[in-house]
């Protein structure tokens, strides 16, 4: 079975300046995918970014960006130019890219981001 | 407007009562999804359809059932068997890679 961890419960960051959230995950699987979702206080899930396993190419939306290590199984969000609105819980989540597996999400814990004027 | 709706926003439920919450999606997608949230624990996999007709146990699947008779809808009833449904219950569905988030139902046993 897969699994996700997020080590950091909480994060804070100035605003204007850049954070960067960890993820690490666990699996035999060498075709997946890697997102990071924002739940902001209203607890509406948004999908940040996503990763496909196979491209060497890291993600980038915007202020978002991320540093997927595949062979470390390690999946990082970088976000740059830190605004108050990005202040949120995030999680990092996997999905298989079998289709067997039912498409389902396996989630971290979450950090807590906040932004400090 | 296409999107996930779960209704109701809260939900207080007796103990010993069974409780039923609600998911519907018009975005046309086969796969739809019912997630548990707990504080410091992420979301949970309880269970996941899909296609109509058919549905498979998550990872917390214990003292909850759901079924799936319309694309569309995909209802997660809460029995009394469950110990602890004190939670917040997220329905997703899904086309492809990508999954889309209803707004969630908090419920509350008291």
């Amino acid at each position: 079975a897969q699994t996700v961890t997020q080590s950091q419960p909480e994060m804070s960051v100035q605003e204007a300046e850049t954070v960067t959230l960890s993820c690490t995950y666990d699996t035999s699987e060498s075709d997946y995918y890697l997102f990071w979702y924002k739940q902001p206080p209203s607890r509406q899930m948004i999908l940040v970014i996503r990763q496909e396993a196979y491209k060497q190419q890291n993600a980038t939306e915007n202020r978002f960006s991320v540093n997927f290590q595949k062979a470390a199984k390690s999946f990082s969000l970088k976000i740059s130019d830190s605004q108050l609105g990005d202040a949120a819980m995030y999680f990092c989540a996997y999905r298989s890219a079998l289709e067997t597996s039912g498409s389902r999400l396996t989630f971290g814990e979450g950090t807590q981001l906040t932004v400090n004027p | 407007d296409g999107g996930i709706t779960q209704s109701p926003k809260y939900l207080f439920r007796k103990e010993g009562q069974n409780v039923t919450l609600s998911c519907e999606q018009n975005l046309n997608h086969d796969a739809m999804y019912w997630y548990r949230q707990d504080p410091g624990q992420g979301l949970r996999l309880i269970y996941y359809s899909q296609i109509v007709n058919d549905f498979q146990k998550g990872d917390i699947a214990e003292g909850y059932s759901v079924s799936r008779e319309k694309k569309e809808s995909f209802p997660l009833t809460v029995t009394s068997a469950q110990k602890n449904p004190t939670a917040f219950y997220l329905c997703a569905s899904s086309i492809r890679v990508e999954a889309f988030f209803g707004q969630g139902t908090r419920l509350t046993v008291v």
